[in-house]
Protein backbone atom coordinates (compact mmCIF):
# COMPACT_ATOMS: atom_id res chain seq x y z
CA UNK A 1 0.00 0.00 0.00
CA UNK A 2 1.03 3.36 0.22
CA UNK A 3 -0.13 6.90 1.59
CA UNK A 4 -0.53 10.58 0.36
CA UNK A 5 0.80 13.38 2.70
CA UNK A 6 -0.47 16.35 2.76
CA UNK A 7 1.02 19.46 4.99
CA UNK A 8 0.15 21.35 6.44
CA UNK A 9 -3.12 19.88 7.82
CA UNK A 10 -4.47 23.51 8.74
CA UNK A 11 -2.76 26.86 6.92
CA UNK A 12 -3.52 29.95 8.40
CA UNK A 13 -2.65 32.99 6.40
CA UNK A 14 -3.77 36.87 6.22
CA UNK A 15 -5.29 38.22 3.51
CA UNK A 16 -3.33 38.92 -0.01
CA UNK A 17 -0.82 36.63 1.33
CA UNK A 18 1.00 34.41 -0.40
CA UNK A 19 0.23 30.60 1.10
CA UNK A 20 1.82 27.22 0.19
CA UNK A 21 0.27 23.48 0.39
CA UNK A 22 2.54 20.29 -0.30
CA UNK A 23 1.98 16.96 -1.13
CA UNK A 24 3.98 14.11 -1.44
CA UNK A 25 2.76 10.54 -2.20
CA UNK A 26 4.73 6.89 -2.19
CA UNK A 27 2.45 5.09 -4.55
CA UNK A 28 4.64 5.77 -7.33
CA UNK A 29 1.71 7.42 -9.20
CA UNK A 30 1.82 8.87 -12.56
CA UNK A 31 -0.58 11.84 -12.16
CA UNK A 32 -1.59 14.10 -9.14
CA UNK A 33 -4.01 16.33 -8.40
CA UNK A 34 -5.45 19.37 -6.31
CA UNK A 35 -8.74 19.85 -5.70
CA UNK A 36 -10.84 21.99 -4.05
CA UNK A 37 -13.85 21.03 -1.43
CA UNK A 38 -16.06 24.07 -0.57
CA UNK A 39 -19.31 22.76 1.22
CA UNK A 40 -22.24 22.36 -0.75
CA UNK A 41 -20.12 22.34 -3.59
CA UNK A 42 -18.20 18.73 -3.65
CA UNK A 43 -14.57 19.15 -5.51
CA UNK A 44 -13.63 21.28 -8.04
CA UNK A 45 -10.20 20.42 -9.57
CA UNK A 46 -7.38 23.35 -9.40
CA UNK A 47 -4.54 21.71 -11.00
CA UNK A 48 -3.06 18.62 -12.12
CA UNK A 49 0.33 17.38 -13.40
CA UNK A 50 0.72 13.78 -15.45
CA UNK A 51 4.28 13.42 -14.87
CA UNK A 52 7.63 15.35 -13.07
CA UNK A 53 7.70 19.11 -14.12
CA UNK A 54 3.87 18.86 -16.09
CA UNK A 55 0.96 21.16 -15.17
CA UNK A 56 -2.27 20.87 -16.62
CA UNK A 57 -5.19 23.73 -15.67
CA UNK A 58 -8.28 22.44 -14.04
CA UNK A 59 -11.62 24.55 -13.71
CA UNK A 60 -10.52 26.38 -10.78
CA UNK A 61 -6.46 27.44 -11.75
CA UNK A 62 -6.89 30.94 -11.54
CA UNK A 63 -5.38 32.76 -8.21
CA UNK A 64 -3.34 29.12 -8.14
CA UNK A 65 0.29 28.29 -9.28
CA UNK A 66 1.34 24.62 -8.50
CA UNK A 67 4.50 22.60 -9.05
CA UNK A 68 5.75 19.17 -9.63
CA UNK A 69 9.19 19.08 -8.53
CA UNK A 70 9.51 15.58 -8.64
CA UNK A 71 7.53 12.54 -9.52
CA UNK A 72 6.65 12.23 -6.00
CA UNK A 73 5.16 15.63 -4.71
CA UNK A 74 3.31 18.09 -6.50
CA UNK A 75 2.74 21.53 -4.63
CA UNK A 76 -0.11 24.17 -4.49
CA UNK A 77 0.06 27.78 -3.83
CA UNK A 78 -2.46 30.64 -3.44
CA UNK A 79 -1.14 33.60 -5.01
CA UNK A 80 -3.15 36.11 -2.86
CA UNK A 81 -5.48 34.56 -0.08
CA UNK A 82 -8.72 35.80 0.18
CA UNK A 83 -11.35 34.92 2.73
CA UNK A 84 -13.87 33.24 0.39
CA UNK A 85 -10.78 30.82 -0.74
CA UNK A 86 -11.24 29.20 3.12
CA UNK A 87 -11.52 25.67 1.70
CA UNK A 88 -10.57 22.35 2.32
CA UNK A 89 -7.97 21.59 -0.66
CA UNK A 90 -7.48 17.59 -1.53
CA UNK A 91 -4.24 16.02 -3.15
CA UNK A 92 -4.74 13.00 -4.90
CA UNK A 93 -2.81 10.64 -7.59
CA UNK A 94 -3.76 7.93 -9.83
CA UNK A 95 -1.81 5.04 -12.05
CA UNK A 96 -3.48 6.04 -15.26
CA UNK A 97 -3.11 2.51 -16.56
CA UNK A 98 -4.47 -0.76 -15.93
CA UNK A 99 -7.99 -1.48 -14.54
CA UNK A 100 -7.76 0.85 -11.35
CA UNK A 101 -6.29 3.39 -13.82
CA UNK A 102 -9.11 5.87 -12.91
CA UNK A 103 -9.08 5.40 -9.04
CA UNK A 104 -8.03 8.45 -7.36
CA UNK A 105 -5.84 8.24 -3.92
CA UNK A 106 -6.71 11.39 -1.99
CA UNK A 107 -5.06 12.49 0.71
CA UNK A 108 -6.39 13.99 4.43
CA UNK A 109 -6.37 17.16 3.25
CA UNK A 110 -5.59 21.07 4.16
CA UNK A 111 -7.27 23.42 5.31
CA UNK A 112 -7.36 26.73 4.51
CA UNK A 113 -8.01 29.78 7.53
CA UNK A 114 -7.65 33.45 5.63
CA UNK A 115 -7.92 36.02 8.38
CA UNK B 1 -21.38 24.80 -15.57
CA UNK B 2 -21.29 21.83 -13.29
CA UNK B 3 -20.92 18.68 -15.52
CA UNK B 4 -21.81 16.15 -13.01
CA UNK B 5 -24.82 16.90 -10.88
CA UNK B 6 -26.20 15.04 -7.95
CA UNK B 7 -30.20 16.45 -7.04
CA UNK B 8 -30.50 14.92 -4.35
CA UNK B 9 -28.69 16.68 -1.17
CA UNK B 10 -29.56 14.10 1.38
CA UNK B 11 -31.54 10.82 1.49
CA UNK B 12 -32.59 9.09 4.66
CA UNK B 13 -33.23 5.14 4.50
CA UNK B 14 -34.52 2.48 7.23
CA UNK B 15 -31.88 -0.26 8.27
CA UNK B 16 -31.62 -2.83 5.54
CA UNK B 17 -33.78 -0.67 3.15
CA UNK B 18 -32.62 0.05 -0.32
CA UNK B 19 -30.79 3.43 -0.49
CA UNK B 20 -30.93 4.66 -4.40
CA UNK B 21 -28.32 7.96 -5.18
CA UNK B 22 -28.80 9.14 -8.64
CA UNK B 23 -25.84 11.23 -10.76
CA UNK B 24 -26.68 13.18 -13.94
CA UNK B 25 -23.78 14.13 -16.22
CA UNK B 26 -23.63 15.99 -19.51
CA UNK B 27 -20.46 15.28 -21.34
CA UNK B 28 -20.71 12.48 -23.82
CA UNK B 29 -17.09 11.79 -23.82
CA UNK B 30 -17.83 10.62 -20.52
CA UNK B 31 -16.92 6.92 -20.34
CA UNK B 32 -15.82 5.82 -16.51
CA UNK B 33 -18.11 6.45 -13.49
CA UNK B 34 -17.84 5.98 -9.91
CA UNK B 35 -18.97 6.35 -6.74
CA UNK B 36 -16.62 7.50 -3.77
CA UNK B 37 -17.87 7.52 0.09
CA UNK B 38 -16.45 10.03 2.57
CA UNK B 39 -17.28 10.15 6.30
CA UNK B 40 -17.11 13.38 8.09
CA UNK B 41 -13.08 14.66 8.56
CA UNK B 42 -12.06 11.83 6.28
CA UNK B 43 -11.16 11.98 2.47
CA UNK B 44 -13.16 10.62 0.21
CA UNK B 45 -12.42 7.11 -1.21
CA UNK B 46 -13.69 4.81 -4.13
CA UNK B 47 -16.51 2.70 -3.63
CA UNK B 48 -17.40 1.02 -6.64
CA UNK B 49 -16.54 1.84 -10.93
CA UNK B 50 -17.66 1.20 -14.13
CA UNK B 51 -16.58 1.91 -17.65
CA UNK B 52 -19.29 2.73 -20.43
CA UNK B 53 -18.80 -0.86 -22.21
CA UNK B 54 -21.34 -2.62 -19.22
CA UNK B 55 -24.77 -1.04 -18.02
CA UNK B 56 -24.26 -2.38 -14.51
CA UNK B 57 -21.78 -3.47 -11.97
CA UNK B 58 -22.39 -5.02 -8.76
CA UNK B 59 -20.02 -5.75 -6.06
CA UNK B 60 -21.95 -7.23 -2.73
CA UNK B 61 -24.67 -4.83 -1.52
CA UNK B 62 -23.84 -2.19 -4.13
CA UNK B 63 -24.51 -1.65 -7.74
CA UNK B 64 -23.76 0.67 -10.25
CA UNK B 65 -26.51 1.08 -13.20
CA UNK B 66 -25.56 3.02 -15.95
CA UNK B 67 -27.98 4.65 -18.64
CA UNK B 68 -25.96 6.05 -21.47
CA UNK B 69 -28.45 7.48 -23.45
CA UNK B 70 -30.12 8.98 -20.84
CA UNK B 71 -26.25 10.24 -19.44
CA UNK B 72 -27.81 9.22 -15.75
CA UNK B 73 -26.12 6.45 -13.42
CA UNK B 74 -26.97 5.38 -10.05
CA UNK B 75 -25.92 3.05 -6.94
CA UNK B 76 -28.15 1.05 -5.08
CA UNK B 77 -27.00 -0.08 -1.68
CA UNK B 78 -29.14 -3.25 -0.41
CA UNK B 79 -29.71 -4.39 2.68
CA UNK B 80 -28.59 -0.43 4.34
CA UNK B 81 -26.67 -0.60 7.45
CA UNK B 82 -25.81 2.70 9.88
CA UNK B 83 -22.26 2.50 8.78
CA UNK B 84 -23.27 2.98 5.25
CA UNK B 85 -24.33 6.72 6.74
CA UNK B 86 -21.96 8.93 5.08
CA UNK B 87 -21.58 11.25 2.01
CA UNK B 88 -21.44 10.12 -1.22
CA UNK B 89 -19.54 11.71 -4.37
CA UNK B 90 -20.40 10.54 -8.16
CA UNK B 91 -17.77 11.33 -10.33
CA UNK B 92 -17.09 11.02 -14.01
CA UNK B 93 -14.83 11.54 -16.93
CA UNK B 94 -12.84 10.62 -19.62
CA UNK B 95 -10.50 7.28 -20.37
CA UNK B 96 -7.88 7.14 -18.37
CA UNK B 97 -4.16 7.64 -20.49
CA UNK B 98 -3.26 11.57 -19.63
CA UNK B 99 -4.70 12.16 -16.41
CA UNK B 100 -8.30 10.72 -14.92
CA UNK B 101 -9.26 14.30 -14.78
CA UNK B 102 -12.84 13.31 -12.95
CA UNK B 103 -15.72 15.96 -12.39
CA UNK B 104 -17.37 15.28 -9.44
CA UNK B 105 -20.74 16.15 -7.89
CA UNK B 106 -21.68 17.92 -5.48
CA UNK B 107 -22.27 14.70 -2.76
CA UNK B 108 -24.96 13.67 -1.21
CA UNK B 109 -25.35 12.32 2.72
CA UNK B 110 -27.29 9.30 3.10
CA UNK B 111 -28.41 8.42 6.54
CA UNK B 112 -29.38 5.15 7.30
CA UNK B 113 -31.34 4.84 10.49
CA UNK B 114 -31.73 1.98 13.11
Amino acid sequence: GGIITQTPKFLIGQEGQKLTLKCQQNFNHDTMYWYRQDSGKGLRLIYYSITENDLQKGDLSEGYDASREKKSSFSLTVTSAQKNEMAVFLCASSVDRGPSGNTLYFGEGSRLIVV
Amino acid sequence: GQQVKQSSPSLTVQEGGISILNCDYENDMFDYFAWYKKYPDNSPTLLISVRSNVDKREDGRLTVFLNKSGKHFSLHITASQPEDTAVYLCAAGPQQGTGSKLSFGKGAKLTVSP
